[in-house]
């Protein structure tokens, strides 16, 4: 149980262009879904919250207009990585949080992006 | 004081040895915390959690908080090359809708065959 997907996998990416990234839960109504970056050899980084039906919660420094969050049903949440430049580059990972009770986050397997 | 401090690493024991990992936070009124293993490349995956001081134990991995010493640790026994892998600890400072994880930066363990 508690498994969680995101697709793609992985994506290279003209600079400039928008790049979608999807997490799901695939057997667990997620309350939150939580969205981290980690560069290499760094630990995560807490990018933003999203609770289903309400706009993001986003951490100090990250840009809400960059990154486009979208919680669109207890089982889906969006990341939309726009006009991307090289330093975008970098490991995306989604986890959610269950709604049957306790915090405990499960990490989606990660998309690592490559804008060139 | 960063809000959650692991040692900086890495470790390296050998197969079959106890491997102790240690983390200390900084808020005291910490709910919840975390041991997650992450392997090079991959995304971290959930080991134990642990809410109350004391030990718990999963098959070959012990978690121990003391919430007085604001201290969390994990043990693994008998240690295995398959182990190898970066340990983050991370802890919830508050439930319910604020819920939210900060990691510290990890610990690398290596265990020699």
């Amino acid at each position: 149980g508690a498994v969680v997907s995101q697709h793609p996998s992985w994506v290279i990416c003209k600079s400039g262009t928008s790049v979608k990234i999807e997490c799901r839960s695939l057997d667990f109504q997620a309350t939150t879904m939580f969205w981290y970056r980690q560069f290499p050899k760094q630990s995560l980084m807490l990018m933003a919250t999203s609770n289903e039906g309400s706009k993001a919660t986003y951490e100090q420094g990250v840009e809400k207009d960059k990154f486009l969050i979208n919680h669109a049903s207890l089982t889906l949440s969006t990341l939309t990585v726009t006009s991307a430049h090289p330093e975008d580059s970098s490991f995306y990972i989604c986890s959610a949080d269950s709604t049957s009770g306790g915090d405990t986050q499960y990490f989606g397997p990660g998309t690592r992006l490559t804008v060139l | 004081q960063k809000e959650v401090e692991q040692n900086s690493g890495p470790l390296s024991v050998p197969e079959g040895a106890i491997a102790s990992l240690n983390c200390t936070y900084s808020d005291r009124g910490s709910q919840s915390f975390f041991w997650y293993r992450q392997y090079s490349g991959k995304s971290p995956e959930l080991i134990m959690f642990i809410y109350s001081n004391g030990d718990k134990e999963d098959g070959r991995f012990t978690a121990q908080l003391n919430k007085a010493s604001q201290y969390v640790s994990l043990l693994i026994r008998d240690s295995q090359p398959s182990d190898s892998a970066t340990y983050l600890c991370a802890v919830n400072k508050n439930t319910g809708a604020n819920s939210k994880l900060t990691f510290g930066k990890g610990i690398t363990l290596s265990v020699r065959p």
